[in-house]
């Protein structure tokens, strides 16, 4: 139990184009999905918390129109990096929280995501 | 908001030893978890542990929440355990689960 899944799993772009990445939470729901950012031998950095039916809430630095969440179901949360540049180069991570057993994460297979 | 902290940033092992990981904590918290992140980024749960102790097979963990520490013990160490070993936590009053800066473990036969 307690999967979540993310696609593609590999992209590479031109700058300039527009990436959407997909999360699910496969057997469960959940009301809040986060979207992390992980460079190269660091840590991982939140970037956002989606709530499903509503508008995304972004950490300090990050840019709302850069990086646009979608969380319309309780399933389902999306984030599109629009007009990519090398520099959105990075490892993105998805996560989920169970509604009925909210206290522990987990989380996706991570997306790598190269903008040439 | 809350600081975790990692300790040590790098460990080098020899197959078959033990050791302990540990992660400090600035704030009470309601999650602390540990996963291990594979060599294809994928993070493993490894423990939900936000007080108390669990085991398990060779891998233990104890939180000490009044203390705000957590370790992670790893016993008869294998190659395969190899890899980066994070813990995360989240405040009582938040939301947010913010990662240490990780362990770099590496296993040699």
């Amino acid at each position: 139990g307690a999967v979540v899944s993310q696609h593609p799993s590999r992209v590479i772009c031109k700058s300039g184009t527009s990436v959407k990445i997909e999360c699910r939470s496969l057997d469960f729901q959940a009301t809040t999905m986060f979207w992390y950012r992980q460079f190269p031998k660091q840590s991982l950095m939140l970037m956002a918390t989606s709530n499903e039916g509503s508008k995304a809430t972004y950490e300090q630095g990050v840019e709302k129109d850069k990086f646009l969440i979608n969380h319309a179901s309780l399933t389902l949360s999306t984030l599109t990096v629009t007009s990519a540049h090398p520099e959105d180069s990075s490892f993105y991570i998805c996560s989920a929280r169970d509604l009925i057993k909210p206290n522990e994460q987990f989380f996706g297979p991570g997306t790598r995501l190269t903008v040439l | 908001g809350i600081q975790v902290e990692q300790s040590p940033p790098d460990l080098i092992l020899q197959e078959g030893a033990n050791s302990t990981l540990r992660c400090n904590f600035s704030d009470s918290v309601n999650n602390l978890q540990w996963f291990h992140q594979n060599p294809w980024g994928q993070l493993i749960n490894l423990f939900y542990i936000p007080s108390g102790t669990k085991q398990n097979g060779r891998l233990s963990a104890t939180t000490v929440a009044t203390e705000r520490y957590s370790l992670l013990y790893i016993s008869s160490s294998q190659t395969t355990d190899s890899g980066v070993y994070f813990c995360a936590a989240r405040e009582t009053a938040g939301n947010k689960l913010t990662f240490g800066g990780g362990t770099r473990v590496l296993v040699k036969p």
